[in-house]
């Protein structure tokens, strides 16, 4: 089976400018999740959807940041402005009730 | 909310010997308990889970055992080999699916040759 696919790979953008990110989940994947992984660190819950409602978005830093998964299949992470603490990995994952996260390979951010 | 650290954040061992990487939760809720392989630059891959019914778990030279009591788990590896040299993350779950992962602060392994 696909896994899950991300796009782009990598993203280069100065401070204040806003930046967006594309996930596609495994097929039958109705729950999405967005991590933020920082150099060093383990990944960090953003936001999580159950098919196209938002189940936990408590660490996501509403002022700048915004997501969506419209139809319930593909999702948006959107950084508006970008700060340069917001230098990451930023890494989607897919699950069914039945299985664990797969995760996707990233989108490797670096704020100038 | 659930707490989960990771010890130690770097262990050198020498190929064929073995590693093992601990970890403690808070959240008493917990059930569901993955490790997670991540190469430099690629991503987070599941290499064994365990759940809160059973106290072991093994898949050919990796293991992992379950104190709930306690609230801690470990990952075992046994037999060490060059590739498995990568950055380790536990993480913990209320179930299996559908839930959100609270992941621990990543043991890098590195296997001398």
């Amino acid at each position: 089976e696909a896994g899950v696919a991300q796009s782009p790979r990598y993203k280069i953008i100065e401070k204040r400018q806003s930046v967006a990110f594309w996930c596609n989940p495994i097929s039958g994947h109705a729950t999405l999740y967005w991590y933020q992984q920082i150099l060093g660190q383990g990944p960090k819950l953003l936001i999580q959807f159950q098919n196209n409602g938002v189940v936990d978005d408590s660490q996501l830093p509403k002022d700048r940041f915004s997501a969506e998964r419209l139809k319930g299949v593909d999702s948006t992470l959107k950084i508006q402005p970008a700060k340069l603490e917001d230098s990451a990995v930023y890494l989607c994952a897919s699950s069914s009730l039945l299985t664990t996260q797969y995760f996707g390979p990233g989108t490797r951010l670096t704020v100038l | 909310g659930e707490n989960v650290e990771q010890h130690p954040s770097t262990l050198s061992v020498q190929e064929g010997d073995s590693a093992v990487i601990k970890c403690t939760y808070s959240d008493s809720a917990s059930n569901y308990f993955p490790w997670y392989k991540q190469e430099l630059g690629k991503r987070p891959q599941l290499i064994i889970d365990i759940r809160s019914n059973v106290g072991e778990k093994k898949d050919q030279r990796i293991a992992v055992t379950l104190n709930k009591t306690a609230k801690h788990f470990s990952l075992h590896i046994t037999e060490t080999q060059p590739e498995d040299s990568a950055v380790y993350f536990c993480a913990a779950s209320r179930t299996q699916g559908a839930q959100k992962l609270v992941f621990g602060q990543g043991t890098r392994l590195t296997i001398n040759p």
